[in-house]
């Protein structure tokens, strides 16, 4: 089945700066790539996601790519605030018609110190 | 608020017993999924449900039991409860069959003793 992994585990920024998180996936069927954001005790909340037919997605501050090659992706955040103190989680699937089944990366804890 | 609704909030029960967890989707989704977040695991699917009908599973366990209803509610069965079974269950829901976006309710806190 499909595995992903997370880097880094703990990423602390200063306020302003810009962070970047990095996932790889091991299934190269997988087409569909969200990310979550998940503050301390909440849902996680979709914050961007991208398909595998397109290879930059953006909006506002926050941006990711897919390197379908190397079977990687990444999420950047530029211009961080402390309301982005959360923990982020990436996730692959591949979308077929039998359903759709999100595996998650292992999380990425974010603190942006003002 | 995503829109999905999960109850209880908060679930305190004792190891060996039965406990059920309820889901309501979004106003016009039709597939439901459940996780389960653990520190030691992260989230991991369990199982996704489309207009009535399993569509896909992750690593649910036997004793672990779920379904849909006709009003598209769900509700997910947890039996002979362990202590290793304390978690946060999440449903979330989309539109369609093959999911894409899918939006998270706000979870129930198990906690076996």
């Amino acid at each position: 089945g499909e595995n992903v992994e997370q880097h880094p585990s703990t990423l602390s920024v200063q306020e302003g700066d810009s962070a970047v998180i990095k996932c790889t996936y091991s299934d190269s069927a997988s087409n569909y790539f969200p990310w979550y954001k998940q503050e301390l005790g909440k849902r996680p909340q979709l914050i961007i996601d991208i398909r595998s037919n397109v290879g930059e997605k953006k909006d506002q501050r926050i941006a990711v790519t897919l390197n379908k090659t190397a079977k990687h992706f990444s999420l950047h955040i530029t211009e961080t605030q402390p309301e982005d103190s959360a923990v982020y989680f990436c996730a692959a699937s591949l979308i077929k018609a039998a359903g759709n089944k999100l595996t998650f990366g292992g999380g990425t804890r974010v603190l942006v110190k003002p | 608020d995503s829109g999905v609704t999960q109850t209880p909030k908060h679930l305190i029960t004792a190891t060996g017993q039965r406990v059920t967890l309820r889901c309501s989707p979004r106003s016009g989704d039709l597939s439901v999924y459940w996780y389960q977040q653990s520190l030691d695991q992260g989230l991991q699917f369990l199982i996704q449900y489309y207009n009535g009908e399993e569509r896909a599973k992750g690593n649910i366990l036997e004793r672990f039991s779920a379904q849909q209803f006709p009003d598209l509610h769900s509700e997910l069965n947890l039996s002979s409860l362990e202590l290793g079974d304390s978690a946060l269950y999440f449903c979330a829901s989309s539109v369609g069959r093959t999911g894409g976006e899918q939006y998270f309710g706000p979870g129930t806190r198990l906690t076996v003793t």
